[in-house]
């Protein structure tokens, strides 16, 4: 059983570009999170989605980021205009439900360097 | 806000040693307390500890919560240096959706 996937592993971006951070989530499993890891910080919680549904966005910031759970294919998480500061690890995970379900399997990463 | 705190922030051990990592959180309507594992890639989920599960143990590693205190640790028997690593201590409150916050960790690093 696969664990979860994200894609691409490492990407670069000059600044003003657009980013898009793609996340398979293990199989079975419908509910996906998406966490940022700064350098020397711990992971803060981004938003939380199910098949076509945002659940809880409350750790998003209000501009340049969007994320979606299509019925089919990936998630993917967005960021418009990147700026230096979205240089950052961002972390995918997911769980077989939500609430209750609290075990979260984490993917590998996608790490974002904004030149 | 929701705040939890891991102690310390990093720990250097020799093989063989016995450690104990500390969490304490402050949150509002506490549910569950998670601790994971992070070496260079995905944090692996090591324990989950709720109000129905105060213990849990799997081979050399050890996970207690005190509600009365607020806390969590992970204790670490006869550490190898496999076990160097990041350790990750979150929490979920009722009513967000599984939503984990997350304490900095605790960096663990052996001297071979």
């Amino acid at each position: 059983n696969a664990g979860v996937m994200q894609n691409p592993r490492h990407l670069v971006r000059r600044r003003g570009q657009e980013a898009r951070l793609r996340c398979s989530p293990m199989k079975g499993h419908s509910h996906v999170y998406w966490y940022r890891q700064l350098p020397e910080e711990g992971l803060k919680f981004m938003v939380y989605l199910q098949k076509e549904n945002i659940i809880d966005e409350s750790g998003m910031p209000k501009e340049r980021f969007s994320a979606e759970f299509p019925k089919e294919g990936p998630s993917i998480l967005r960021i418009q205009q990147v700026v230096r500061g979205d240089s950052a690890a961002y972390f995918c995970a997911s769980s077989p439900w939500g609430i209750g379900g609290e075990t979260q399997y984490f993917g590998p990463g996608t790490r974002l360097l904004v030149l | 806000e929701d705040k939890v705190v891991q102690s310390p922030l990093s720990l250097v051990v020799h093989e063989g040693d016995t450690v104990t990592l500390n969490c304490s959180y402050e949150v509002t309507n506490f549910r569950s307390l998670l601790w994971y594992k992070q070496e260079k890639k995905a944090p692996t989920f090591l324990f989950m500890l709720t109000s129905s599960g105060i213990e849990k143990k799997s081979g050399r590693l050890s996970s207690i919560l005190d509600k009365k205190e607020l806390s969590s640790i992970l204790n670490i028997t006869a550490t190898q240096t496999g076990d160097s690593a990041i350790y990750l201590c979150a929490v979920t409150v009722t009513g967000t959706a599984s939503k984990l916050t997350f304490g900095t960790g605790t960096r663990l690093q052996d001297t071979l």
